[in-house]
């Protein structure tokens, strides 16, 4: 069975600072991967994707995520974080042979302070 | 409509009663999905409907949790004789591409 974890449930940034969220998941064979992100009453937001190809993937606010099938791993990165990055961060895989069924992890909180 | 609307947007029920939470997909969108996310926990996958093929009931809890869809478009996730337990954030997803998800923004339901 697919299982996602995140390691760190909390983590705390200065804002300008760099940013790394990991993410590590069991599955059979390569799964499409998924970061998405949680504000305070907001709805879950795609930063980005991958499916195949290039392992290092450009998405949204600045965020990229590389994925590393020797470690089972798609972590997420920010070079310099925002105060507005402050949010809930979740990795998600998806199975190659489903049309759509995600599984989370249980998710990152993000703090940012000045 | 633009999004995906759920409605209520919160709820408040005394344990043991029914409830009933609706998602409005995006015009078009084949695919629906159910999440259930609980304080402090990623999302729970609870049920899927694609098209016209039988829905993937597989992440539903109990028997207590059930869905429609009707006319491929509206859904209505009921949970009979509610638990406290059965307190979370209900999300619904809909998608017209592979793993194309738009979520809305939930449905509150706590369980007294």
């Amino acid at each position: 069975a697919q299982s996602v974890t995140q390691p760190d449930i909390h983590i705390t940034v200065s804002e300008g600072a760099s940013l790394e969220l990991r993410c590590n998941y069991s599955y059979g064979a390569t799964p499409y991967l998924f970061w998405y992100v949680q504000s305070p009453g907001q709805g879950l937001q795609l930063l980005l994707k991958y499916f195949s190809g290039d392992t290092l993937v450009q998405g949204i606010k600045g965020f990229e995520a590389e994925f590393k099938r020797s470690q089972s791993s798609f972590n997420l990165r920010k070079p310099s974080v925002h105060w507005s990055d402050a949010a809930e961060y979740f990795c998600a895989v998806g199975a190659t042979d489903s049309w759509g069924k995600l599984q989370f992890g249980a998710g990152t909180q993000v703090v940012v302070t000045p | 409509g633009a999004g995906v609307s759920q409605s209520p947007s919160n709820k408040v029920t005394e344990k043991g009663k029914d409830v009933e939470l609706r998602c409005d997909p995006i015009s078009g969108h084949t695919a629906l999905y159910w999440y259930r996310q609980s304080l402090g926990q990623g999302l729970e996958f609870l049920i899927y409907f694609q098209g016209n093929s039988a829905p993937d009931k597989s992440g539903l809890p109990s028997d207590r949790f059930s869905a429609e869809r009707t006319g491929g478009s509206v859904s209505t996730l009921t949970i009979q004789r509610t638990q406290q337990e059965d307190s979370a954030v209900y999300l619904c997803a809909s998608s017209l591409v592979h793993y194309g998800y738009t979520f809305g923004s939930g449905t509150r339901l706590t369980v007294v």
